[in-house]
C-alpha cells in the first residue's frame, strides 16, 4: 500500500493567517492526490483534486501543488470556517489510501 | 442535486449481522463507482473499497476483503455495506461516496452524511 504522511498533524492559527499542509507519499503518485476537508460532526468535503484543481465551489483562497511524492495544501488568508481537518489521499493504485489528517486550530 | 443519503445509525451486538444502505440521486447512478470510508471514533479515514453499480464489480481494501461485502441494488440507485459478525472494533462511521474519475484521476464527491455504527453487548 501507498502510505500518505502529512505534517503537521496539527497547527494553530490566526484568521487571516497564510496556512500550508503537506502531504507526502511513500512513492511516486503523479498528481494522483486529492483533498478534503471534514468539520466536526460532518462528512469530508472535496476541496482539491489532481493535485493542483480547485473544486467547483470551493473558495479561491484555497491552492494545491505538487508532483511526484510531496504535496502541499495552502490556504492563503484563514477564515473562520477554514477552522478543520484536511486529509490528503492518493488514487495512484488501490486501496486508495489517506493522509493520517490535519487539524487546523484557532491561535 | 447530487446526493447521496444514508440510513440511521444502528446499535448491534457482537455476532449480529447489519446492512446499511446509501441512495444516490440527482445523477446516473450506474456511470460511478461507489466507494466506502471507515472512520474509528477520533480517528482518520480509511478506504474500504469500492463498487461499480453498473456490473457489481467489487474492489476492496486488503485491510478489509473478507469482513465485509459491498452489494448494489441499481433497480434502487442503493448501495450496500453489510457484515455477516459485527465485532466491537467495527464500531465507527461509515461513509459512502461517490466515485469519480477525472481524466486518470478519482476523487470521492459528493459524501453521504454518515451512518454510525455501535456495536456493543
Amino acid at each position: 500500500d501507498i502510505q500518505m504522511t502529512q505534517s503537521p498533524s496539527s497547527l494553530s492559527a490566526s484568521v487571516g493567517d497564510r496556512v500550508t499542509i503537506t502531504c507526502r507519499a511513500s512513492q511516486s503518485i503523479s498528481n494522483y492526490l486529492n483533498w478534503y476537508q471534514q468539520k466536526p460532526g460532518k462528512a469530508p468535503n472535496l476541496l482539491i483534486y489532481t493535485a493542483s484543481s480547485l473544486q467547483s465551489g470551493v473558495p479561491s483562497r484555497f491552492s494545491g501543488g505538487g508532483s511526484g511524492t510531496d504535496f502541499s495544501l495552502t490556504i492563503s488568508s484563514l477564515q473562520p470556517e477554514d477552522f478543520a481537518t484536511y486529509y490528503c489521499q492518493q488514487s495512484y493504485t488501490t486501496p486508495w489510501t489517506f493522509g493520517q489528517g490535519t487539524k487546523v486550530e484557532v491561535k | 442535486e447530487v446526493q447521496l443519503v444514508q440510513s440511521g445509525a444502528e446499535v448491534k451486538k457482537p455476532g449480529e449481522s447489519l446492512r446499511i444502505s446509501c441512495k444516490g440521486s440527482g445523477y446516473t447512478f450506474t456511470n460511478f463507482w461507489v466507494t466506502w470510508v471507515r472512520q474509528l471514533p477520533g480517528k482518520g479515514l480509511e478506504w474500504m473499497g469500492r463498487i461499480d453499480p453498473s456490473d457489481s464489480y467489487t474492489n476492496y481494501s486488503p485491510s478489509f476483503h473478507g469482513h465485509v461485502t459491498l452489494s448494489i441494488d441499481k433497480s434502487i440507485n442503493t448501495a450496500y455495506l453489510q457484515w455477516s459478525s459485527l465485532q466491537a472494533s467495527d464500531t465507527a462511521i461509515y461513509y459512502c461516496a461517490r466515485d469519480k474519475r477525472v481524466g486518470v484521476v478519482n476523487s470521492f464527491d459528493p459524501w453521504g452524511q454518515g451512518t454510525l455504527v455501535i456495536v456493543s453487548s
